[in-house]
């Protein structure tokens, strides 16, 4: 199985600020011969299902604010926030789908400073 | 509207077998497929498997194989995972969520089902 990995478990910064997070696959999650890496984001509130953010690592979901972007090929990806918002307050995962079983990151936890 | 829409709350007794449904709208159903995955309380995400709404082929995670089982209606655009042998730590929300219609060429969940919390209790 490949095994997500995230960094921080949680994050605290302070409004109009970044956030990074960083998520790391054991094995790579890049297909040479489309070049694509299977990697998604997903935001996932309090009580409401993952909401998608970015997938194919870089690609914005539509209605997605353009302060959220990935960033990363292989095995490393990043997500940044480039100015958090009171509303991103949220669980962040990572998610591969390169190959079964698909699997997630264990999640970070974004909160306001 | 496109959704994806799960049914209510279950509360089963440990040994027990439980049936979520999951019916789809706004859409066309047999062009996709539906995973299912699951969150157990204050926890992360665990993918349980796969069905193509257009083939019928599934693919399970490992770990729950013998005890999953997903099936699709497409004359109603519903999607069912039923789970047996419910144990304690079966205890979690499920969600379905739309997924692709061919094995192997798996994409993001674009669309996700609300939930359905599942409790397993004596």
């Amino acid at each position: 199985d490949i095994v997500m990995t995230q960094s921080p478990d949680s994050v605290a910064v302070s409004l109009g600020a970044r956030a990074s997070i960083n998520c790391k696959s054991s094995q790579t999650v890049f297909y040479s011969p489309n070049n694509k890496n299977y990697l998604a984001w997903y935001q996932q509130k309090p009580g409401q299902p993952p909401n998608l953010l970015i997938y194919w690592a870089s690609i914005r979901e539509s209605g997605v604010p353009d302060r959220f972007s990935g960033s990363g090929s292989g095995t490393d990806f990043t997500l940044t926030i480039s100015s958090l918002q009171a509303e991103d307050v949220a669980v962040y995962y990572c998610q591969q789908y390169y190959t079964t079983p698909l699997t997630f990151g264990g999640g970070t936890k974004v909160e306001i400073k | 509207q496109v959704q994806l829409v799960q049914s209510g709350a279950e509360v089963k007794k440990p040994g027990a077998s439980v049936k979520v449904s999951c019916k789809a709208s706004g859409y066309i159903f047999t062009t996709y497929g539906i995973s299912w995955v699951r969150q157990a309380p204050g926890q992360g995400l665990e993918w349980m498997g796969w069905i193509s709404a257009h083939h019928g082929n599934t693919n399970y995670a490992q770990r729950l194989q013998g005890r999953v089982t997903m099936t699709t209606d497409t004359s109603t655009s519903t999607a069912y995972m039923e789970m047996r042998s419910l144990r304690s730590d079966d205890t979690a929300v499920y969600y379905c969520a739309r997924d692709t219609p061919r094995f192997g060429d798996f994409v993001s969940f674009d669309l996700w089902g609300q939930g359905t919390l599942v409790t397993v209790s004596s």
